[in-house]
């Protein structure tokens, strides 16, 4: 089974709202991933948790807040975003380090956000 | 130089057709290597994996050449349902570093 699942699928926010993100993955993967991706654009890297702590923030400004509870859930906590930040949100998972040297990321359906 | 470049197409080709794609990185010491297959407001979904020896799943045969940093992916007898965006992907490094993305290659398969 290599399902991440991500809710909610859609979420419109204006900009002083207050939403979360969540991520779920059941495959014993201790590495988990957020993406932002634009239209006719690849993924672009934000976070990066790694035995739920976070290993990589790629400067991402402070209104996105990620959380990692456990092995297998991840959350994205949004505030006072922007327009600009409209996107589809991608929540990623794939093994660590120490198991294998394979590190396919499998990703969630995603999010679309729109901010108004 | 960018990290990892592709061809963006579009590519459009009619059905039964085989097509290739092609993709340099310009990182030596890149450890890893993916294809991803992307459909239009949905997630990037793995493909294959490259190794150096090459692999081949059905329809689909990747290459790896290290000496030439180039990776490539061949699709035979084309059907509709492979219209996507591809997406070469490499991980510069062992562990779970960042992983760089080619800005894809799109793929119309036409009846």
């Amino acid at each position: 089974d290599t399902e991440v699942t991500q809710t909610p699928k859609h979420l419109v926010m204006g900009m002083t709202n207050k939403k979360s993100l969540k991520c779920e993955q059941h495959m014993g993967h201790r590495a988990m991933y957020w993406y932002k991706q634009k239209a006719k654009k690849p993924p672009e890297l934000m976070f990066v948790y790694s035995y739920e702590k976070l290993s990589i923030n790629e400067s991402v400004p402070s209104r996105f807040s990620p959380e990692c509870p456990n092995s297998s859930l991840l959350n994205l906590h949004l505030h006072a975003l922007q327009p600009e930040d409209s996107a589809l949100y991608l929540c990623a998972s794939s093994q660590t380090a120490t198991r294998g040297n394979s590190y396919e990321q499998y990703f969630g359906p995603g999010t679309r956000l729109t901010v108004t | 130089r960018k990290e990892v470049e592709q061809d963006p197409g579009p590519f459009n080709v009619p059905e039964g057709a085989t097509v290739a794609f092609n993709c340099t990185y310009s990182n030596s010491a890149s450890q890893s290597f993916f294809w991803y297959r992307q459909d239009c407001r949905k997630e990037p979904k793995l493909l294959m994996s490259v190794y150096s020896s090459g692999n081949e799943d059905g329809r689909f045969t990747a290459q790896l050449n290290r000496a030439s940093q180039y990776i490539s992916l061949l699709i035979r007898d084309s059907k509709l349902s492979d219209s996507a965006t591809y997406l070469c992907v490499v991980n510069p490094a062992r562990g779970n570093t960042p992983l760089v993305f080619g800005k894809g290659t799109r793929l119309s398969v036409i009846a």
